[in-house]
Order: structure tokens, then sequence, then C-alpha cells
């Protein structure tokens, strides 16, 4: 079973709103992740926020950790056209197992 | 440094057929591990190694084997093709276990296509 669920499943903004994608997980965890996948191509690392950090920025991205909720949100500032892709989730619970949700796919208008 | 590479890049197959999926990272990572991405799905993990010579299952380990001889590869062996397997298959490395706070470094993927 999988351990992320994201919300929304797709998005679609114009070039310069702001994405918001949020991620739900069911049990504790030592970190999370989170990848951006464009299409037909591999997983690229975005940011990572250990259990104990509620905020980090990177860039014009900018994630959230809620324990207590067991979620998190991907903020995108000013969008661009080449932020299309799908977005996921990923948790570890101190195992050696990184487990994905099942993505927020993004698109972004011109 | 290629970073991770996968091959083949497509790859149709009979059911009933085996093959081995190739995944070699260049990085001196000990970690690696293999996922399969299907629509709406996400990606499951399906092996993982957290050195050379050691290897464990993850979600969905039926009808695949693996094995790391080496730190630099960690191939994915689909023992007797099934339709269920058709999938797209990405293999990651990264230089310690997800648990250390390490990011992912991901191939390119393998389509497969089981017929």
């Amino acid at each position: 079973s999988q351990q992320g669920e994201e919300d929304p499943q797709a998005l679609s903004i114009q070039e310069g709103e702001n994405a918001t994608m949020n991620c739900s997980y069911k049990t504790s965890i030592n970190n999370l992740q989170w990848y951006r996948q464009n299409s037909g191509r591999g997983l690229v690392h975005l940011i990572l926020i250990r259990s104990n950090e509620r905020e980090k920025h990177s860039g014009r991205l900018r994630v959230t950790l809620d324990t207590s909720k067991k979620s998190s949100s991907l903020l995108i500032t000013a969008s661009r056209a080449a932020d299309t892709a799908s977005y996921f989730c990923a948790t570890d619970r101190g195992t050696d197992k990184l487990i994905f949700g099942t993505g927020t796919r993004l698109q972004v208008f011109p | 440094n290629a970073g991770v590479t996968q091959t083949p890049k497509f790859q149709v197959l009979k059911t009933g057929q085996s093959m081995t999926l190739q995944c070699a990272q260049d990085m001196n990572h000990e970690y690696m591990s293999w996922y399969r991405q299907d629509p709406g799905m996400g990606l499951r993990l399906i092996h993982y190694s957290v050195g050379a010579g050691i290897t464990d299952q993850g979600e969905v380990p039926n009808g695949y084997n693996v094995s790391r001889s080496t730190t630099e590869d960690f191939p994915l062996r689909l023992l007797s093709a099934a339709p269920s397997q058709t999938s797209v298959y990405f293999c990651a490395s990264s230089h310690r276990t997800p648990s250390s706070y390490n990011e992912q470094f991901f191939g390119p993927g393998t389509r497969l296509t089981v017929l």
C-alpha cells in the first residue's frame, strides 16, 4: 500500500499564479521528500524536509510539514510553463524504504 | 558522471519470457532501488539494496528477482513475464538509505510491454 496521497490529482493554472499541492500520509515518518517528473522522464529531487522541521524554502518552492495532521504541502510561486510536470511526495518511516504517493499533475498555461 | 543509467529504454516481451533490466550508477552510491510506475498508481517499490551483497523486498516484489554483486550494478530480473508486469521501471540510487536524509537519483526508465 502507498504511504502518500497527493491532492489534487490534477491542477491547471496560468503562468504567474501560485500552485499548491498537498500530500497526506498514514504513519509517522522520518522525513518527507518532493520530486518532479517531466513527461516520459525520470524523477528529479526537489526538496527534503525532516520530521522535526515545519517549513523549508528552495527558490520558488516552499514546503510545509504538519506531523500532527500527517500532511505536507508544496507551494510553487510565480509558476512558469516549464513547471508543467507531475509532482510526487515520498516518505521514509525510518526504514530503508522510500514510499511514493500517487502524484499531482500540474499544467501551467502560458 | 553518467549518473544512473538503465538499459534497454524499451522492451516488448511475450508472456512467459524472461529478461533482465539493467541498472548502473557511477556515483559510488550504497543504496539502490527499483520502482515500477503504473498510471494513477505513482511509484511502487519492488526491491532495494543497502549495499553490495544485500537485497530486500519492497511493496511489490512478486515475479521479480534482484542481485547486487557490485556497488555499481543492480539488475532486475523478470522470471516469467506476465501482462500485469507491463509498466515503466525506474532504478534509483542514493549515497545512503532514505532514513539518512538522502535524495534519490533516478534513471531515465525502461518501458516494458508484455503481450
